[in-house]
């Protein structure tokens, strides 16, 4: 069955810093899409950034970047110049089969930026 | 683009009554995903529609629960007989038909409290 794992419930970080959420996903399929998004409390959930599997090149968006490790299944989230704003529940999805589309989540990552 | 709405927001309900729940899409998206997120966990994927067809349910949509997408536009998710296990978030999603990255675009929800 493909899974997706987030084995960090909570992290902290102080603003300004730099921190890493890590997901590693388990799928038979050789070309796919991977995501993170954000759910900040009480809002709704928002794309943060999306890695190609068929790309080597880790993706970036703005102080959003991933590591990205397809051997692996790996897919970690780095966030630099932490702001409290990024203050959120942070989960990585997985589109699952190809063709199906549906999402595959991960448990999430609470993660606070402490001032 | 007004993004994806969801009504109603919030709703209580008695355990035994029937509810529904509204999504609107983006305008241009021609699929409409719907998930179910309980505390401190990911969304679980319900049911998703390509236009007004309905082409994927889970298992965890029981026989009380319908889904359907009228001229592919709107949705609507029905639960019958609620029980107090189906207290959660349910998020509709959309997302282009064709290619690209399946990026899926939410709602902010409709949180159900079944007493």
């Amino acid at each position: 069955a493909q899974t997706v794992t987030q084995s960090q419930p909570e992290m902290s970080v102080q603003e300004a810093e730099t921190v890493t959420l890590s997901c590693t996903y388990d799928t038979s399929e050789n070309n796919y899409y991977l995501f993170w998004y954000k759910q900040p409390p009480s809002r709704q959930m928002i794309l943060v950034i999306r890695q190609e599997a068929y790309k080597q090149q880790n993706a970036t968006e703005n102080r959003f970047s991933v590591n990205f490790q397809k051997a692996a299944k790996s897919f970690s989230l780095k966030i630099s110049d932490s702001q409290l704003g990024d203050t959120a529940m942070y989960f990585c999805a997985f589109p699952g089969t190809s063709g199906t589309y549906k999402y595959i989540f991960g448990t999430g990552t609470r993660l606070k930026v402490l001032a | 683009d007004t993004g994806v709405s969801q009504n109603p927001r919030h709703k209580i309900t008695k355990r035994g009554q029937n509810v529904t729940f509204r999504c609107d899409p983006i305008s241009e998206h021609n699929r409409l995903y719907w998930y179910r997120q309980t505390l401190g966990q990911g969304p679980e994927f319900l049911t998703y529609f390509q236009n007004e067809a309905q082409l994927e349910k889970s298992r965890l949509l029981s026989d009380r629960f319908s889904a359907e997408r009228p001229k592919g536009s709107f949705s609507t998710l029905e639960i019958q007989r609620t029980e107090q296990g189906d207290s959660a978030m349910y998020l509709c999603a959309s997302s282009r038909g064709t290619g690209g990255s399946y990026e899926q675009y939410f709602g902010p929800g409709t949180r159900l409290t079944v007493t």
